[in-house]
């Protein structure tokens, strides 16, 4: 079975400051793991994923993510927040062969301050 | 075109009513994904079609009855709703047949109340 843990429900960051979302996942096999963003009353877009290769994924808008086997984990970051980036971010796994069934965490509420 | 698109935007129905949601895209893709997503919360897979045949029903009540018309086409025929059906119904679509997992593109969703 896999499972996805998103740490904070609620990050605050400055505008202009680091963004720091955390995920953790737990996979009995290789996970395929994705970032996406939700913004109000809108679906969800991807920002980045990682597959197989390398393990620091570069997605849009500035983010990224760093796969961790050791830590299981795949945190996301940006250097520097952008007012704009205010949204929900999932975290999300699946796995080879049964890649259609993709399990999401329960989602990090992003707010930037002026 | 890498659009998934949805209608209604927005559904108000009563629990006698039957209505449809539709979900379409031309980006070729042979998987489509139904979603239920509650305020606040992650979404949920109801269904997946792949080359328009049902692959996954997560335990879905049978009020809601998923159609794949063709490769381009996704409905979800609604019946008999309660009001904790009320969420936002997300369409998305994929590439299949592939060695390893493609992203899912998202529509915008329908915003479903049921009274």
């Amino acid at each position: 079975a896999q499972s996805v843990t998103q740490l904070g429900s609620h990050v605050s960051v400055s505008e202009g400051a680091l963004v720091l979302l955390r995920c953790n996942y737990s996979s009995s096999v290789p996970p395929y793991l994705f970032w996406y963003v939700q913004y109000p009353n809108q679906g969800l877009q991807l920002l980045l994923k990682y597959t197989t290769g390398a393990t620091l994924v570069k997605g849009i808008n500035g983010f990224e993510a760093e796969f961790k086997k050791s830590e299981t984990s795949f945190h996301l970051t940006k250097p520097s927040a952008h007012m704009s980036d205010a949204a929900e971010y999932f975290c999300a796994v699946t796995y080879s062969g049964g890649y259609q069934k993709v399990t999401f965490g329960t989602g990090t509420k992003l707010q930037v301050i002026p | 075109d890498t659009e998934v698109t949805q209608t209604p935007k927005h559904l108000v129905m009563g629990m006698t009513n039957k209505k449809s949601l539709k979900c379409e895209q031309h980006m070729g893709h042979r998987a489509m994904y139904w979603y239920k997503q509650k305020a606040k919360k992650p979404p949920e897979l109801m269904f997946v079609y792949s080359y328009e045949k049902l692959s996954i029903n997560e335990s879905v009540p049978s009020r809601f009855s998923p159609e794949c018309p063709n490769s381009s086409l996704l409905n979800l025929h609604l019946h008999a709703l309660q009001p904790e059906d009320s969420a936002l119904y997300l369409c998305a679509s994929s590439q299949e047949g592939l060695a390893a997992p493609n992203e899912q593109f998202f529509g915008p969703g329908t915003r479903l109340t049921v009274l």
